[in-house]
């Protein structure tokens, strides 16, 4: 048991470059999320999806798209990179009713 | 939307002493509260969770109240040891429906020897 994975761990990117920042996982949860964090800002929200085959826009959802592919995968795209994109990206799960939100280890990119 | 304050945004306490972080939030329909720790390079871990059922919540050295009419939760570390360094996070949402976490900004706690 896994848990929440992410790939790829580090990325450095040049501005307007795109890329996709991939997610899953093993626990059969049926909510998934996207979180960027910045230094002294905390977790913000980009995009969440309460199930298989919704999405919906966060606090931050501008420059990025997301794919919930199946009840196990949920990627996130930049289409376009830009240097305020800089961060640390989060994935994470929970189940339905569930209480504890399960956290991948992170995707730092720096875009240049 | 739900919007969530923390203080203060960084804590240095002597080994041994109490540490307090407060939260409001502003959305009343938020009933269930957690706390994650966030050691330098990792991801958010879960150390404690109160639902609005409850007024306080004790794990060994860690506590958490809640307030739910004045909307102020905190979180209280006893007995504090080195390895309590971490930035801290609040977070509220509702326990059903999107299931939307919103956290604070954090709260950067050291621990000085």
């Amino acid at each position: 048991n896994a848990g929440v994975t992410q790939t790829p761990k580090f990325q450095v990117l040049k501005t307007g470059q795109s890329m996709t920042l991939q997610c899953a996982q093993d626990m059969n949860h049926n909510s998934m999320y996207w979180y960027r964090q910045d230094p002294g800002m905390g977790l913000r929200l980009i995009y969440y999806s309460a199930s298989e085959g919704t999405t919906d826009k966060g606090e931050v959802p501008n420059g990025y798209n997301v794919s919930r592919l199946n009840k196990r995968e949920f990627s996130l795209r930049l289409e376009s990179a830009a240097p305020s994109q800089t961060s640390v990206y989060f994935c994470a799960s929970i189940r339905t009713s569930g209480r504890e939100q399960y956290f991948g280890p992170g995707t730092r990119l720096t875009v240049t | 939307g739900e919007n969530v304050e923390q203080h203060p945004s960084t804590l240095s306490v002597q080994e041994g002493d109490s540490a307090v972080i407060k939260c409001t939030y502003s959305d009343s329909a938020s009933n269930y509260f957690p706390w994650y720790k966030q050691e330098l390079g990792k991801r958010p871990q879960l150390i404690i969770d109160i639902r609005s059922n409850v007024g306080e919540k004790k794990d060994q050295r860690i506590a958490v109240t809640l307030n739910k009419t004045a909307k102020h939760f905190s979180l209280h570390i006893t007995e504090t040891q080195p390895e309590d360094s971490a930035v801290y996070f609040c977070a509220a949402r509702m326990i059903q429906g999107a299931q939307k976490l919103v956290f604070g900004q954090g709260t950067r706690l050291t621990i000085n020897p």
